[in-house]
């Protein structure tokens, strides 16, 4: 099993609805969780982390997390065109070590 | 955050030569990591560079393939070594916000293709 997974995608969603990015992670002892978005020939940006159980909102973006599923979740309210790029799942495995997930390839359709 | 400067920016090299990636940082910072994306990837960690230490390395990288230097906290580089076309990637420097442990902050990317 893949330490960070997520679905490649791509993921299409009409301008203005919910896109929904999920991951799954192997380590039960990691305890914290970011998703980095990155445009097509830029470098990673942070967006949201969580570290507790259940919901954290920020703007149009909200975190979810489920560590006793090992599931972690984005969702983009009222979706925009400027939100299609690559969504990257991070976790830190093994101590200091941050691993990504392959990226969902999030595409808005205007 | 930090402000990280990555050169070169982009190189073409020939088969069996050597790059080497600079990386500064503009403020000391304990551990620096070396990430490769390869085209249409997710970003595989390399090694982590310590400051006054070996760097630590990931399984399938290695040292003589991708020696890295760490002179002083706020900059580092990384070597890729007798380069193959398999090398051809993106190579990006990052460290962490000491604030946020698992926040990083990347360089602007080194997108390296090898002939």
């Amino acid at each position: 099993q893949k330490e960070v997974e997520q679905n490649s995608g791509p993921l299409s969603v009409p301008e203005g609805a919910i896109a929904s990015l999920n991951c799954t992670y192997s380590d039960r002892g990691s305890q914290s969780f970011f998703w980095y978005r990155q445009y097509s020939g830029k470098s990673p940006e942070l967006i949201m982390f969580i570290y507790s159980n259940g919901d954290k909102e920020d703007g149009r973006f909200t975190a979810q997390l489920n560590k006793a599923s090992q599931y972690v979740s984005l969702l983009i309210r009222d979706s925009q065109p400027s939100d299609s790029a690559t969504y990257l799942c991070a976790v830190p495995c093994r101590g200091d070590k941050i691993i990504f997930g392959k990226g969902t390839r999030l595409h808005i359709l205007p | 955050s930090a402000v990280i400067s990555q050169k070169p920016s982009r190189d073409i090299c020939q088969r069996g030569t050597s790059l080497t990636i600079q990386c500064q940082v503009d403020s000391q910072v304990t551990m620096m990591f070396w990430y490769r994306q390869q085209p249409g990837q997710s970003l595989t960690l390399i090694a982590t560079a310590n400051q006054g230490s070996e760097a630590t390395y990931e399984s399938g990288f290695v040292i003589d393939k991708f020696p890295i230097s760490r002179p002083n906290l706020t900059f580092s580089t990384l070597t890729v070594s007798n380069m193959s076309p398999e090398d051809s990637s993106i190579y990006l420097c990052s460290v962490e916000d000491p604030g946020v442990p698992g926040e990083l902050f990347f360089g602007e990317g080194s997108r390296l293709t090898v002939l």
